[in-house]
């Protein structure tokens, strides 16, 4: 399944099936992108980031595709599984905000057994 | 120990207390970070220190005190509060300043009457 995070902030998918989460970011000089991954009850967690020099980046199951011309970022989860259920935000930084990052809205990934 | 450890995990309080929360890692890292969340939203940063200095405050309101004793611990002082200021407050720490693969604690829910 896909989704657009910040117009589709609900995907649900079968268990096995590959999700495919987006993110549409807002600024053309950043050069910096990050996915956090937020379970029920913890804090975000770290599962992929990516640099303005590269294009595709492959993690554990993960990966981070960047589109510099549309100004878009998606992640891409091999085989979800149950505990992949968890609201994902895509984060960018860009070196005239302070290098602070910007957090997208995020995406909720609901897998179903 | 990859872990940022976060205490009280809840906390009530009424607008005329005054009550700290607490932030603990002992990775060596030397940016610790005060994150607030409401429900279905990313985090907002509010305070960035670096090295043991506040590098950013974003414009927080003044009932709100960060405090970084040591490179290990932070601190948020929270003092006459509003209902409004109820929400997840999330503690986050990175090697350094300019590292953004942040660790989260799991946070302090802190609902104030």
């Amino acid at each position: 399944g896909e989704s657009v995070g910040l117009h589709l902030p609900t995907l649900s998918v079968q268990e096995g099936d590959n999700s495919i989460i987006n993110c549409a970011y807002s600024n053309s000089a950043s050069d910096y992108f990050i996915w956090y991954k937020q379970e029920s009850g913890k804090g975000p967690q770290f599962i992929i980031d990516i640099r303005s020099n590269m294009d595709k980046r492959q993690g554990q199951r993960v990966t981070v595709l960047l589109n510099k011309t549309v100004k878009h970022l998606s992640l891409q989860i091999a085989a979800t599984q149950p505990g992949d259920s968890a609201v994902y935000f895509c984060a960018e930084k860009f070196a005239g905000n302070n290098r602070k990052l910007i957090w997208g809205l995020g995406t909720s990934l609901a897998v179903n057994p | 120990d990859t872990e940022v450890t976060q205490t009280p995990k809840h906390l009530v309080m009424g607008m005329t207390n005054k009550k700290s929360l607490k932030c603990e890692q002992h990775m060596g890292h030397r940016a610790m970070y005060w994150y607030k969340q409401k429900a279905k939203k990313p985090p907002e940063l509010m305070f960035v220190y670096s090295y043991e200095k506040l590098s950013i405050n974003e414009s927080v309101p003044s009932r709100f005190s960060p405090e970084c004793p040591n490179s290990s611990l932070l601190n948020l002082h929270l003092h006459a509060l509003q209902p409004e200021d109820s929400a997840l407050y999330l503690c986050a720490s990175s090697q350094d300043r300019d590292n953004e693969k942040l660790f989260f604690g799991s946070g302090t829910q802190l609902s104030v009457l």
